[in-house]
């Protein structure tokens, strides 16, 4: 699977969208660009992934670039509880792709009020 | 909710001793994966597993083996638990109809 990566923290307003970006420059074309969340001492929620087209679900939108190299989460409207670490991975959708899965350190993001 | 459950939740266990965690699930998957999560580690993958007695390493494999005897539950041993295996161990599933990967809550091993 490619390698991801993520900045380290960011902060975001309450109320406001909070865009969580994410490289993966080295991107294969069948694989499918994955978005989790933490939330302190729980764990990891899956939020939405993606292969080339934008996504969006109840939680949030995923933006890939059209070379793929590189997505943004973004949280339309970023409440407290939206503060948790966000990791951001990529793994091939097929049958053979059971195999290792492997996490970043993510970006922990804080919503403030 | 993805139907797993992980037990202990919580234990506190002597250097030395043996630690099994296990992860049960109800819903039939086929591939299971055992994670540790320390303070600026992120999530490391243990074992996986991809099916019954078909189990293979992560990138943190030392000190710990892993056993699928039946597909719902997937059993963490910790052989001669150390102080560094003091973690936060999550077990994880894929289900049949795609690779979305889903998490257990979490069991948290300290040992002293």
């Amino acid at each position: 699977d490619a390698k991801t990566t993520q900045p380290t923290s960011m902060d975001c307003a309450e109320g406001r969208a909070a865009n969580l970006p994410c490289n993966h420059s080295t991107i294969s074309g069948n694989e499918y660009v994955y978005w989790y969340r933490q939330i302190h001492s729980q764990g990891p929620q899956y939020i939405i992934h993606g292969l080339k087209n934008n996504e969006t679900n109840e939680m949030a939108s995923l933006i890939i670039t059209e070379d793929r190299k590189s997505s943004t989460l973004i949280l339309p409207h970023a409440t407290l509880r939206d503060t948790a670490v966000y990791y951001c991975i990529v793994r091939a959708l097929d049958k053979t792709s059971y195999d290792k899965v492997i996490f970043g350190p993510g970006t922990s993001l804080s919503v403030i009020p | 909710d993805a139907g797993i459950t992980q037990s202990p939740r919580h234990k506190v266990t002597e250097t030395g001793t043996p630690v099994t965690l296990r992860c049960h699930q109800t819903e039939n998957h086929r591939y299971m994966y055992w994670y540790r999560q320390d303070p600026g580690h992120g999530l490391r993958l243990i074992h996986y597993s991809y099916g019954v007695k078909d189990t293979d390493k992560g990138e943190v494999s030392d000190g710990y083996s892993v056993s699928r005897s039946k597909t719902e539950d997937f059993l963490l041993t910790l052989e001669s638990a150390t102080s560094s295996q003091t973690s936060v161990y999550f077990c994880a599933i894929t289900r049949q109809s795609g690779n979305t990967i889903y998490f257990g809550e979490g069991s948290w091993l300290t040992v002293v």
